[in-house]
């Protein structure tokens, strides 16, 4: 089982939708979550963190982590064709502190 | 400058060849990584340094050889690579064990 695993799509949305990423983790001692956009050809940047069960909100984004179900998604509202990128799911392990990250989801939004 | 820099961006290398790849990061951080990132598989983390000490070698091959001078500089020495070590080479740094930022990477290319 991988340690993080996410869809690696393609995620396919209209202009203007709500795209929805997922990504599960195995660690059950894991109390850190982040989400990174990844363009083309470019580094990893940090959208957002989540800590806390329950949904985390930040403009057109919203982080939702369930750890009883050991569940982290992003919903990205209103979505662009500028979103189109590579999400990247990172979990922080509870053993050694180091991020563990997952393949990532490639998204297309489509004009 | 701001955030984290990588030098070269792109670097091309026979394998006999030996390079080194720079990173600086400019956000008074005290922890610095090296990760690795190929084709459809997720970041693999390679070298952590906290503190300018080296904590972590993730089974990384003797032909990759890091340096951290000081907190603020990273470097990856590399010598008699493969081809299966073209990949790109992503540089971050974060306070402790806080949230990461990358730098722009290396495009590694092994002929």
């Amino acid at each position: 089982q991988k340690e993080v695993e996410q869809n690696s799509g393609p995620l396919s949305v209209p202009e203007g939708a709500i795209a929805s990423l997922n990504c599960t983790y195995s660690d059950r001692g894991s109390q850190s979550f982040f989400w990174y956009r990844q363009y083309s050809g470019k580094s990893p940047e940090l959208i957002m963190s989540i800590y806390s069960n329950g949904d985390k909100e930040d403009g057109r984004f919203t982080a939702q982590l369930n750890k009883a179900s050991q569940y982290v998604s992003l919903l990205i509202r209103d979505s662009q064709p500028s979103d189109s990128a590579t999400y990247l799911c990172a979990a922080r392990s509870s053993n050694t502190g180091k991020l563990i990250f997952g393949q990532g989801t490639t998204l297309q939004v489509k004009p | 400058e701001t955030g984290v820099t990588q030098t070269p961006r792109h670097l091309v290398m026979g394998m006999t060849n030996k390079k080194s790849l720079k990173c600086e990061q400019h956000l008074g951080h005290n922890a610095m990584y090296w990760y690795k990132q190929s084709a459809k598989k997720p970041l693999e983390l390679m070298f952590v340094y906290s503190l300018e000490e080296r904590v972590e070698n993730n089974s990384v091959p003797s032909r990759f050889s890091p340096e951290c001078p000081n907190s603020s500089h990273l470097f990856l020495h590399l010598h008699t690579l493969q081809p299966e070590d073209s990949a790109l080479y992503l540089c971050a740094s974060s306070q402790m064990a806080d949230t990461q930022y990358f730098g722009p990477g290396t495009r590694l290319t092994v002929l």
